[in-house]
C-alpha cells in the first residue's frame, strides 16, 4: 500500500546544475501537485495537473518545469538549480479536484549549493 | 485572495490536557478549511476538513475542530493530549475560484510533554 512515491529523499546540487524529482501513486488519482515547503512560510504551490495530459502553473512556478508523465506519475525538474530553490519537496495527489482530501509523499530534501 | 495565519510558531501542552491550535482565516465566501498532521521526515496528512454544515468536526485521532464565522478561525482542538500527538500541524484553505490551489499556513508545532 504504497500511496505516493517520491524520489529522491535527499539530493544535493551545486549551483546551475539541474535534475528531476520523481513521484507517482498508486491510487489511480487524477490530480497530482508539486509543493515546496521553507520554514516559516508552510507549503507553496508549484505545479499541479489536474488531470493525464495538462499542467498549470501554481504560486511559484518560476525556475522549475513539470511533465504528467501518465495518470500515475509527475515528474519536477529544474533546470538550472539555485540557492533559492534550497527546500524540502513535497508531491501530493488527489481522487479529483472536488474530492479535498489530498495525499503526500514523504518528501524530497533538496539542498542547492 | 485567500490565506490563513496561524498566530502560533509553538503550542506546549502537558500530556492529558486539553489541547488548541489555532487558525484563522480571510477569504471571500464561504471557506473550505482544513486541518493537516505533518510527522518527523514524513509527508502531511489529513487530519479533518470544514465544508459546510455543523460548526464542530470531527477527524482522525480524536482531533476536532470548530468553525467560527464571526471570529474567522478554525481552530484545532483535542480534548486529552498524547505524547504521539507531537508534530507540526498545518491549517489550509482551498481557492474559492480554482479547486486545485489550497494556501497553506505557516504551522504550528506541537509539543506534548509527559
Amino acid at each position: 500500500n504504497a500511496g505516493v512515491t517520491q524520489t529522491p529523499k535527499f539530493q544535493v546540487l551545486k549551483t546551475g546544475q539541474s535534475m528531476t524529482l520523481q513521484c507517482a501513486q498508486d491510487m489511480n488519482h487524477n490530480s497530482m501537485y508539486w509543493y515546496r515547503q521553507d520554514p516559516g512560510m508552510g507549503l507553496r504551490l508549484i505545479y499541479y495537473s489536474a488531470s493525464e495530459g495538462t499542467t498549470d502553473k501554481g504560486e511559484v512556478p518560476n525556475g522549475y518545469n513539470v511533465s504528467r508523465l501518465n495518470k500515475r506519475e509527475f515528474s519536477l525538474r529544474l533546470e538550472s538549480a539555485a540557492p533559492s530553490q534550497t527546500s524540502v519537496y513535497f508531491c501530493a495527489s488527489r481522487q479529483s479536484a472536488t474530492n479535498e482530501k489530498l495525499f503526500f509523499g514523504s518528501g524530497t530534501q533538496l539542498s542547492v549549493l | 485572495a485567500q490565506s490563513v495565519a496561524q498566530p502560533e510558531d509553538q503550542v506546549n501542552v502537558a500530556e492529558g490536557n486539553p489541547l488548541t491550535v489555532k487558525c484563522t482565516y480571510s477569504v471571500s465566501g464561504n471557506p473550505y478549511l482544513f486541518w493537516y498532521v505533518q510527522y518527523p521526515n514524513r509527508g502531511l496528512q489529513f487530519l479533518l476538513k470544514y465544508i459546510t454544515g455543523d460548526n464542530l468536526v470531527k477527524g482522525s485521532y480524536g482531533f476536532e475542530a470548530e468553525f467560527n464565522k464571526s471570529q474567522t478561525s478554525f481552530h484545532l482542538k483535542k480534548p486529552s493530549a498524547l505524547v504521539s500527538d507531537s508534530a507540526l500541524y498545518f491549517c489550509a484553505v482551498r481557492d474559492r475560484d480554482n479547486f486545485n490551489k489550497f494556501y497553506f499556513g505557516s504551522g504550528t508545532k506541537l509539543n506534548v510533554k509527559p
